[in-house]
């Protein structure tokens, strides 16, 4: 089944500091990878999500990137906010299932 | 819409008791999914319903769990019995049949606590 493995597992940035997450897939029939933030005692929320035949999706502070070659996928966050503290979650879905496979999680945490 | 909506938000209880975890999906939604989500293991998919009908249960972790789902409105996780290691938080999610890529909208989620 597919596998995602995200890094790192925490990251701390200052604020207006750009921040990069990764994440690689195991299941070359993936084609759907979407970004979730949580914050703390909340539930995942959808920010940001890729298809396979798209290279790079941008919106506002936020871009994701696919290299389906390599099959890994990251997500930036450029002037970054104290509002952008959360844990992140990368996923991927198989194409023709439903299921989402999620990555480990990183907790950002942006230093005033 | 409401959201998805799950009871309780909080659950204490104590070892081989049974514990019943409740969700209503978003009307309209034909995909029902549980997670669970621990520090160490993050979220991970239990078992996931199609129009009411249990498609992939591959992640139940054992046979002390059961999920249901009666009508399209209404889905329960069941523990029995309940051990400290379930403590986590369970998170129920729903989508619609997707013609392209579909959000998965998660419920606030339910905390287990079993001493």
């Amino acid at each position: 089944g597919e596998n995602v493995e995200q890094h790192p597992s925490t990251l701390s940035v200052q604020e207006g500091d750009s921040a990069v997450i990764k994440c690689t897939y195991s299941d070359s029939a993936s084609n759907y990878f979407p970004w979730y933030k949580q914050e703390l005692g909340k539930r995942p929320q959808l920010i940001i999500d890729i298809r396979s035949n798209v290279g790079e999706k941008k919106d506002q502070r936020i871009a994701v990137t696919l290299n389906k070659t390599a099959k890994h996928f990251s997500l930036h966050i450029t002037e970054t906010q104290p509002e952008d503290s959360a844990v992140y979650f990368c996923a991927a879905r198989i194409q023709g299932a439903q299921k989402l496979v999620f990555g480990q999680g990183t907790r950002l945490t942006i230093n005033p | 819409d409401a959201g998805v909506i799950q009871s309780p938000r909080h659950e204490v209880t104590e070892m081989g008791q049974e514990v019943t975890l409740r969700c209503k999906p978003i009307s309209g939604h034909d995909y029902l999914f549980w997670y669970r989500q621990t520090m160490m293991r993050g979220l991970e998919l239990l078992i996931y319903f199609n129009n009411n009908v249990p498609i992939d249960d591959s992640g139940m972790p054992e046979d002390r769990f059961s999920a249901k789902m009666p009508n399209a409105s209404f889905s329960t996780l069941k523990i029995q019995p309940s051990e400290p290691r379930d403590s986590a938080v369970y998170f129920c999610a729903s989508t619609a049949t997707p013609v392209g890529p579909g959000e998965l909208f998660f419920g606030e989620g339910s905390r287990l606590t079993v001493l």
